[in-house]
């Protein structure tokens, strides 16, 4: 059964502190990885889509990297603003569809 | 470019009642999909449309939610009845195509409560 695993569920950082959020992930066939980011009372906003094993994608102090068997999204000196819940999300398996882990928490104290 | 619409917002129904959402997607994406997201979890596939066609619809619960996608543009959920396990975040986002390189976007979906 394709599935996602997500941790930790939630992290407190200090601005500045840099950390990785994990997503573990079993599906036959990957035809994509994305992570994305939620806001409370938003819908995800795409960040990163990931494709095969040793790529590397980044967008200001993100940085999201993929294994055979699980991905990271690193954040480098973090700011209160990238505050948020953070999805990862796989594609493939028999039925090619979307399947989302639980989320990780991410709050950043000034 | 405009970004995935939908209405309303909330919506507060007591149990039994009919609800329907609408969604706009964005310009030239072919494929919409709508999901479902509890409290603490991540988005679950309800239904998927290439252009007017459902075609994975498997996880809708068929006795009592409807969609719809006429022109193959806006799409419409129903649920009738509501029932109290119903209340959750409806979210409808669409694509270019269902390839792996080509990402969903999502609008800011419905929050139903049922009394």
């Amino acid at each position: 059964e394709d599935q996602v695993t997500q941790s930790p569920e939630a992290l407190r950082l200090q601005e500045g502190e840099s950390s990785s959020l994990n997503c573990s992930y079993t599906v036959s066939g990957l035809r994509g990885l994305f992570w994305y980011r939620q806001d409370p009372g938003k819908g995800p906003e795409f960040l990163f889509t990931l494709y095969s094993a040793g790529e590397e994608k980044e967008k200001e102090r993100l940085k999201a990297t993929l294994t055979k068997k699980e991905s990271f999204l690193h954040i480098t000196a973090p700011k209160p603003e990238d505050s948020a819940t953070y999805l990862c999300a796989v594609r493939g398996g028999a039925t090619n569809k979307l399947i989302f882990g639980t989320g990780t928490l991410l709050a950043v104290q000034p | 470019e405009a970004g995935v619409v939908q209405s309303p917002r909330y919506k507060i129904i007591e149990k039994k009642q009919p609800v329907a959402f609408w969604c706009n997607p964005i310009s030239g994406h072919n494929t919409l999909y709508w999901y479902r997201q509890n409290l603490g979890q991540g988005p679950e596939l309800l239904i998927r449309y290439e252009n007017e066609e459902a075609v994975d619809d498997s996880q809708l619960p068929k006795d009592r939610f409807s969609a719809e996608r006429l022109k193959g543009v806006d799409s419409t959920l129903k649920i009738q009845p509501a029932e109290l396990g119903d209340s959750a975040v409806y979210l409808c986002a669409s694509s270019l195509g269902t390839g792996g390189n080509q990402p969903q976007h999502f609008g800011d979906g419905t929050r139903l409560s049922i009394l």
